[in-house]
């Protein structure tokens, strides 16, 4: 059965750091991953998607590896604001049904 | 703005009450899920459509009844709810079932059953 972990479950930093958000699983038998911004009370909103023969995307501030065989996956955050104070999940799709295992996510708290 | 849009934001219903959340897609999508997300915790699946037609259901108690009446739209009737069922709901869909076809959420509905 597949397992996604993200550690650790909370972060704080100053305004302008870049930081790194960690995810692994458990099963590399998957067709993608997507890592997933959620604010409070809200629903998801997709930042990448990654698919398994990829090993990165990029998109603005934001890029997100894939490695596969190990099990990893980062999303790297560039410059961070405090508008990027959120939950971020990322979610493994294992193809045959779409279905979605996700960690527990991150929760960023970014300081002025 | 989200292509999947969900109706109502906020729902506060009694346990004797019936009431249905709705969802709604044109991106020309032939799945559609129902996922429950408890106060921080990851979202679980529910229910997934496939071309109308329901394809899983993830032992999800009888008081919630799914509906697909058009490949647009995607319907949650609840009946009977119990005070632990409050929670947020959310509507996905994608392209296609399967494939890894990724999946587009709407915003949810708050849930609350007094």
């Amino acid at each position: 059965k597949q397992e996604v972990t993200q550690i650790p479950a909370a972060l704080s930093v100053p305004e302008g750091e870049n930081l790194v958000l960690n995810c692994s699983f458990t099963d590399s038998a998957i067709y993608n991953l997507q890592w997933f911004r959620q604010d409070p009370g809200k629903g998801l909103t997709s930042l990448l998607l990654i698919q398994s023969s990829q090993r990165e995307q990029t998109s603005g501030r934001l890029n997100a590896s894939l490695d596969k065989s190990s099990g990893r996956s980062t999303l790297y955050i560039a410059a961070s604001q405090p508008g990027d104070s959120a939950t971020y999940l990322c979610a493994v799709n294992e193809g045959a049904n779409s279905k979605l295992t996700f960690g527990k996510g991150i929760t960023l708290s970014v300081r002025p | 703005d989200t292509e999947v849009t969900q109706t109502p934001k906020h729902l506060v219903m009694g346990m004797t009450n019936k009431k249905s959340l709705k969802c709604e897609q044109h991106m020309g999508h032939r799945a559609m899920y129902w996922y429950k997300q408890k106060a921080k915790k990851p979202p679980e699946l529910m229910f997934v459509y496939s071309y109308e037609k329901l394809s899983i259901n993830e032992s999800v108690p009888s008081r919630f009844s799914p509906e697909c009446p058009n490949s647009s739209l995607l319907n949650l009737h609840l009946h009977a709810l119990q005070p632990e069922d409050s929670a947020l709901y959310l509507c996905a869909s994608s392209r296609v079932w399967g494939l890894g076809s990724p999946l587009h959420f709407g915003n949810g509905t708050r849930l609350t059953v007094t």
